[in-house]
């Protein structure tokens, strides 16, 4: 089966543009994740998706965040506008609907914000 | 709220055994899980341990005392390969929110 797939893999923008991430899940899993890593650090909650529905975007750290999930299949994270702050890895994750299943996660997209 | 533990780094020689430590402090406890993730990839998940105990996956075991609060996991056999960031999680994932820990950069030296 084909795995999470992130896109782009990069993004470099300036400080006050938008950039839009992407996420397709496994087919079938209806949980998707977002997390970001930031600086090395440890890898943190954004928001989780139940098919279309936000189940919880208790992570989200303010409103330049928008996430949405179409129809409950691919998933967009928008940012906008942009701080330095921003920058890190952005990782989209999809699930079962198991609880001792772990994530499959995609690779990520690297976002620098100069 | 939840919170995992672990050292920043680690380094140990090809071939050697080696043991990452995670401390946890959670209000509600699911079982701890490990995931290994190579700089610019994706997180993989590795292990889950429910119950106390040794779990034995190939080179990679894991141990969990939930009295104790804390869990290891134990790579043997090293290889460069395994060179990488190793990451304490609760719960495992599933349709639940994960809570990370700090993570463990591991080097393996010839």
């Amino acid at each position: 089966e084909a795995g999470v797939t992130q896109f782009p893999s990069h993004s470099v923008i300036e400080k006050g543009q938008t950039v839009t991430l992407r996420c397709d899940p496994i087919s079938g899993h209806d949980n998707l994740y977002w997390y970001r890593r930031v600086m090395g650090k440890e890898i943190k909650f954004l928001l989780h998706f139940v098919k279309e529905s936000k189940q919880d975007e208790s992570g989200m750290p303010n409103n330049r965040f928008l996430a949405e999930r179409t129809g409950g299949t691919y998933s967009t994270l928008k940012v906008q506008p942009a701080e330095l702050e921003d920058s890190g890895v952005y990782f989209c994750a999809s699930s079962q609907d198991r609880s001792n299943y772990g994530y499959t996660f995609g690779s990520g997209t690297r976002l620098t914000v100069v | 709220g939840q919170s995992l533990e672990q050292p920043s780094e680690v380094t140990a020689v090809e071939g050697a055994i080696v043991q990452i430590n995670c401390t946890y402090q959670t209000s509600g406890f699911y079982g701890l899980s490990w995931y290994q993730q190579h700089d610019g990839g994706a997180p993989t998940f590795l292990s889950y341990n429910a119950l106390d105990g040794l779990e034995e996956t190939g080179r990679f075991s894991s141990f969990l005392s939930r009295s104790d609060s804390y869990g290891y996991l134990l790579l043997q056999e090293l290889q460069m390969k395994d060179s990488a960031s190793y990451f304490c999680a609760c719960p495992p994932g599933g349709y639940q929110k994960v809570t990370f820990g700090t993570g463990t950069k591991l080097q393996v030296i010839p």
